[in-house]
């Protein structure tokens, strides 16, 4: 079973600030993909990066792929309380996604 | 553009009682998906169909869950008979197998709670 770890878990910040979040895999994925999820509502999804070393970004958000296709982090300049939720990574297997367990981000006002 | 739509998007059962939860998916996609998410376990995968077959359903905690795509607009997830370790928010979605990276779009959830 492939597993997907991210860290932190939990992260409270002032808007402004600058934060980074980390998933990690000891398995190699086709595929990895960020989602973002509001309270009541179910995942969205960011961005998806396919290729080894590669880097997107979509406005304030900077999210790259490791060059072995194990590991990802996603980068958020100058959060915003509108950033606050829930951010799933997950890895493509097959047909399927394996997520992560999340982190949950707070930026408070 | 509809997205994937569930129902119900509430329900309070007692223990016992049979649970049916309800997924229509994007139109056109082709591969279905069935998660339930809990602060615990996080997002797990439960079932997924591929064509209207299932393709992958060792996700499925046990007998007292199962699902069905009678066709491609449409499948039930069914638990029966329900334990208070059930409640959870159970989420559809569905994906265009094939299409890059796999999108996989979800629908509101459908919340749970076993008393």
């Amino acid at each position: 079973t492939q597993l997907l770890e991210q860290s932190p878990q939990f992260l409270s910040i002032q808007e402004g600030e600058n934060l980074t979040v980390y998933c990690n895999s000891s398995s190699v994925f086709s595929s990895l993909q960020w989602y973002r999820q509001e309270p009541g509502e179910g995942p969205v999804l960011l961005v998806t990066v396919v290729t080894g070393g590669e880097v997107k970004k979509l406005k304030r958000l900077t999210f790259q792929f490791g060059d072995a296709r194990k590991d990802s982090s996603l980068h958020i300049t100058a959060a915003q309380p509108g950033d606050t939720g829930l951010y799933l990574c997950a890895g493509g297997d097959g047909n399927k996604l394996v997520f992560g367990a999340g982190t949950i981000l707070r930026v408070k006002s | 553009d509809a997205g994937v739509i569930q129902s119900p998007r509430h329900e309070v059962t007692e223990m016992g009682q049979e649970v049916t939860l309800r997924c229509k998916p994007i139109s056109g996609h082709n591969s279905l998906f069935w998660y339930r998410q809990t602060m615990m376990r996080g997002l797990e995968l439960l079932i997924y169909f591929n064509n209207n077959v299932p393709i992958d359903d060792s996700g499925m905690p046990e007998d007292r869950f199962s699902a069905k795509m009678p066709n491609a607009s449409f499948s039930t997830l069914k638990i029966q008979p329900s334990e208070p370790r059930d409640s959870a928010v159970y989420f559809c979605a569905s994906s265009l197998q094939g299409a890059p990276g796999n999108t996989i779009y979800f629908g509101e959830g459908s919340w749970l709670t076993v008393v």
